[in-house]
């Protein structure tokens, strides 16, 4: 079975442009993450989606950043404009929730963003 | 809220040798607590996870911990390092009600000396 899978895996853009990553969760996962990772730091959680609904968004910088997860599957996180200090790792993991009790979250090999 | 604190952000154990990396968690609900391991330019894999069961967990790759309530602690030993085991070690914890988001620790990172 698939992981989680991320794309692109490396983004290198300048400061003031957009940029946007995209994930495919694991196959039944109606649950997906985006973490945001700094450099020598464990992931921190950006939003969480349950299906299709975003449910935690509390620390997502919304004057740049936007998310969507069209259809409950795919997702996609965005940042316009980029700035120097978004340059980080953007992880994102899956799991399934049930019964509002969350299973373990599988992680993506995530996007390394550097903006110049 | 909860919180977890990785003590040593960098650990160094010669190949064959015991390997411990330490966790302390603060939880105001009783809490699961998780590790994960990543290597260079990967996600994270999970290494094994508490959920109010045994208090000894075993995990993959010869990995185990032990909650300890008392200690607040939940340490990751594995009694023999291997070079493979050379990577970077996050411990989390959630609360056990409902949804509860997973906070991460700020890693270790294990070198394995030949």
């Amino acid at each position: 079975e698939a992981g989680v899978v991320q794309s692109p895996r490396y983004k290198i853009i300048e400061k003031k442009q957009p940029v946007a990553f995209w994930c495919n969760p694991i196959s039944g996962h109606n649950t997906l993450y985006w973490y945001l990772q700094n450099l020598g730091q464990g992931p921190e959680l950006l939003i969480r989606y349950e299906n299709e609904e975003a449910v935690d968004d509390s620390q997502l910088p919304k004057d740049r950043f936007s998310a969507e997860r069209l259809k409950g599957v795919d997702s996609t996180l965005k940042i316009q404009p980029a700035e120097l200090g978004d340059s980080a790792v953007y992880l994102c993991a899956s799991s399934l929730v049930s019964g509002g009790v969350a299973d373990t979250q599988y992680f993506g090999p995530g996007t390394r963003l550097t903006v110049l | 809220a909860q919180s977890v604190t990785q003590l040593g952000s960098h650990v160094s154990v010669s190949e064959g040798a015991l390997v411990l990396l330490r966790c302390n968690y603060s939880s105001s609900v009783p809490p699961y607590l998780f590790w994960y391991v990543q290597y260079p330019n990967q996600g994270l894999q999970l290494l094994l996870k508490y959920t109010s069961a045994a208090t000894l967990v075993k995990g993959i790759n010869g990995f185990e911990a032990e909650f300890k309530k008392s200690e607040t602690s939940f340490h990751l030993t594995k009694p023999s390092a291997h070079m493979s085991d050379a990577a970077e070690y996050f411990c989390a914890v959630r609360g056990s009600g409902g949804y509860q988001k997973v906070t991460f620790g700020t890693g270790t990172k294990l070198q394995v000396i030949p």
